[in-house]
């Protein structure tokens, strides 16, 4: 086990609704990435936080959010859901912000159905 | 853009023989390359970092090398095992000269042993 938790572990929205899903870091774990997997691909970056701020953006539109919170929690929150956002969204901490010893940690991811 | 690219084919062998997953990229100079392990319905978890300056690296039965000039990586496992059967993806970091962990996936292959 990592010690990276997600919540909720599934979901089912419906177009036009909003979502906020969760991710529980390892103690002194400074920096969260959230990504989107898709089925049948790899991990999609959408972005990183690091000490509460936004540090780096993929290609993801802005009505994709997240926070990060002193307590080693963050939350990924999407506006406006359309059916293609339905995916597995992981997040992943680490304890640097860069290295060749920055490894990540994944979660176990919420998977969101959108109809 | 930067592009990676991993056999989309699944991989099928025999319990005992040595798999061998491919992974290119394009239009890319990063210091570092992963790799990564993921079971269906769970997040990636990292298994091994190599840096531009090594040929090679080992870590029990899994082997990994990296050549910058075929800008290629090539993941070994020795001995395969049912229980190795799972997705592995390859992953570079956004920002080529760091590790920041903002990472850009491959679509991953998925390797079947067979007992």
């Amino acid at each position: 086990e990592t010690g990276v938790t997600q919540s909720p572990t599934h979901l089912i929205k419906t177009r036009g609704q909003q979502v906020t899903l969760r991710c529980s870091s390892q103690s002194g774990h400074n920096t969260v990435s959230w990504y989107q997997q898709a089925l049948g691909q790899g991990p999609q970056f959408i972005f990183q936080y690091y000490r509460e701020e936004e540090n780096g953006r993929g290609n993801f539109p802005p009505r994709f959010s997240g926070l990060q919170f002193p307590n080693y929690s963050s939350e990924l929150n999407v506006n406006a859901l359309e059916l293609d956002d339905s995916a597995l969204y992981l997040c992943a901490s680490s304890r640097l912000a860069g290295g060749p010893d920055n490894e990540q940690f994944f979660g176990p991811g919420t998977r969101l159905t959108v109809l | 853009s930067q592009k990676i690219e991993q056999n989309s084919e699944a991989l099928n062998i025999q319990e005992g023989k040595t798999a061998t997953l491919t992974c290119n990229y394009t239009n890319y100079s990063p210091a570092y390359l992963q790799w990564y392990r993921q079971d269906p319905g769970r997040g990636p978890v990292f298994l091994l970092l190599i840096r531009e300056n090594e040929k090679e690296k080992r870590k029990e039965r899994l082997k990994v090398t990296f050549d910058t000039t075929l800008k290629q990586s090539l993941f070994h496992i020795t001995a395969s095992q049912p229980a190795d059967s799972a997705t592995y993806l390859c992953a570079l970091d956004k920002f080529g000269s760091s590790n920041t962990g903002k990472l850009i996936f491959g679509q991953g292959t998925t390797l079947q042993v067979k007992p």
